[in-house]
């Protein structure tokens, strides 16, 4: 499985767009890329999901460049409750029943 | 999207006594159930692939006979961590993937496990 490297924590401001981005020089052909959003004490939430160039849905948007060894996650206009740790998790869809492998993740502090 | 359940969200025991941690996908059948566990500010960890009427598939490094997993319907998976020790106390998440196309996990809420 691809391992992925992400900032350890940003901050931002309240109304901010916050891009975070996530290395995976290894990611294999079938690989997707896949952003979840955790709360402390609370399950991971799926975000976003995507395997090349664009993708956006009602709270995020994925940009996947053409050679797919980066990806960056955009937040826009985060408030307080976007507050926490977001992991980019890469893996195959049917490949090892799925597995997906958490990395450090980046902890999202936004401040008023 | 789809909701899974974990029962308890939160336990204390006594060491050495066993706890078991039920997962449950509620409006949908879960091929492949997995388990992680979350020591405080790091990451998840995964334990385990539970897959419906076969035994588990486990990480390296997580001892099978501590960590009992059964999956025994499409809809509930198990996980019961034996002779409990203080450093199982962890935070333990389920998570929970349909079959077909598509690997979006749906997770549970977590339990909490503290081990005196």
């Amino acid at each position: 499985l691809a391992k992925t490297t992400q900032p350890i924590s940003m901050d931002s401001y309240e109304g901010q767009e916050v891009n975070i981005t996530c290395s995976h020089n290894n990611i294999a052909t079938n690989d997707y890329i896949t952003w979840y959003q955790q709360f402390p004490s609370q399950g991971p939430r799926f975000i976003i999901q995507g395997y090349k160039t664009k993708v956006t849905n009602e709270v995020a948007s994925l940009f996947i460049p053409a050679d797919r060894k980066s990806s960056t996650l955009s937040l826009p206009r985060v408030s307080l409750s976007d507050t926490a740790v977001y992991y980019c998790l890469v893996g195959t869809l049917y490949n090892q029943g799925g597995k997906l492998i958490f990395g450090q993740g980046t902890e999202l502090s936004v401040k008023p | 999207g789809a909701v899974v359940s974990q029962h308890p969200s939160r336990v204390i025991c006594k060491s050495g006594t066993s706890v078991k941690i039920e997962c449950r996908s509620l409006d949908f059948q879960a091929t492949t159930m997995f388990w992680y566990r979350q020591f405080p500010k790091q990451s998840l960890m995964l334990m385990a692939t539970s897959n419906e009427g076969s035994k588990a598939t486990y990480e390296q490094g997580v001892e099978k006979d501590k960590f009992l997993i059964n999956h025994a319907s499409l809809t509930l998976s198990t996980l019961t961590v034996t002779s409990a020790h203080p450093e199982d106390s962890s935070f333990y998440i389920c998570s929970a993937k349909a079959g077909g196309q598509g690997n979006e996990q749906f997770f549970g809420p977590g339990t909490r496990l503290t081990v005196l």
